[in-house]
């Protein structure tokens, strides 16, 4: 099962920033945040990701709080083609017979709406 | 480069029925997945492959096989078609294990419809 949480939908004026916020109390230390989205019948779009420090890239900023315990995704100038399924997550930490090995579980995410 | 190539796009079975779905990838990535979605939900892993001849199960195996016999390509195969299994399936790659400071890949989807 997925080890964060979303709220269930945002809604953000175009041209303002959009904060997503996504909290994960269980992360472990060597666990990656990742961010993804999911356009309209479209396959996931990797966004960003990053381990303890602040990220910034052409789409997004994430940002991590010191303890890891949560995390904002930050569009800084929303369009109405951000409009989408943001999912955040963490990877399942492997168990002792590894079988969780390469596993990224996707949760409900956020429904983003950006409107005029 | 073409990136994660799935086939077909849409595709209507009969219950019974059995097809496969493929995946193929020109990136020279070691890890592939597939997932599946359903109206109103995230997705769910289904099987992955951390490298050709290695395979795993993922959250909702059942009811499906694969194999990774090259690189290249990783299909996903009903054998025995339900409509439990109507849903939209993604494939994705990443060119080591997601989780380790790597990034997947996805395809854009196969809509499968089983009646």
């Amino acid at each position: 099962d997925a080890k964060t949480t979303q709220p269930t939908s945002m809604d953000c004026a175009e041209g303002r920033a959009a904060n997503l916020p996504c909290n994960h109390s269980t992360i472990s230390g060597n666990e990656y945040v990742y961010w993804y989205r999911q356009i309209h019948s479209q396959g996931p779009q990797y966004i960003i990701h990053g381990l303890k420090n602040n990220e910034t890239n052409e789409m997004a900023s994430l940002i991590i709080t010191e303890d890891r315990k949560s995390s904002t995704l930050i569009l800084p100038h929303a369009t109405l083609r951000d409009t989408a399924v943001y999912y955040c997550i963490v990877r399942v930490s492997p168990n002792a017979g590894g079988t969780s090995y390469g596993k990224l579980t996707f949760g409900q995410g956020t429904i983003l709406t950006v409107h005029p | 480069n073409a990136g994660v190539t799935q086939t077909p796009k849409f595709q209507v079975l009969k219950t019974g029925q059995s097809m496969t779905l493929q995946c193929a990838q020109d990136m020279n990535h070691e890890y592939m997945s597939w997932y599946r979605q359903d109206p109103g939900m995230g997705l769910r892993l289904i099987h992955y492959s951390v490298g050709a001849g290695i395979t795993d199960q993922g959250e909702v195996p059942n009811g499906y096989n694969v194999s990774r016999s090259t690189t290249e390509d990783f299909p996903l195969r009903l054998l025995s078609a339900a409509p439990s299994q109507t849903s939209v399936y993604f494939c994705a790659s990443s060119y080591e294990a997601p989780g380790d400071n790597e990034k997947l890949f996805f395809g854009s989807g196969t809509q499968l419809s089983v009646l």
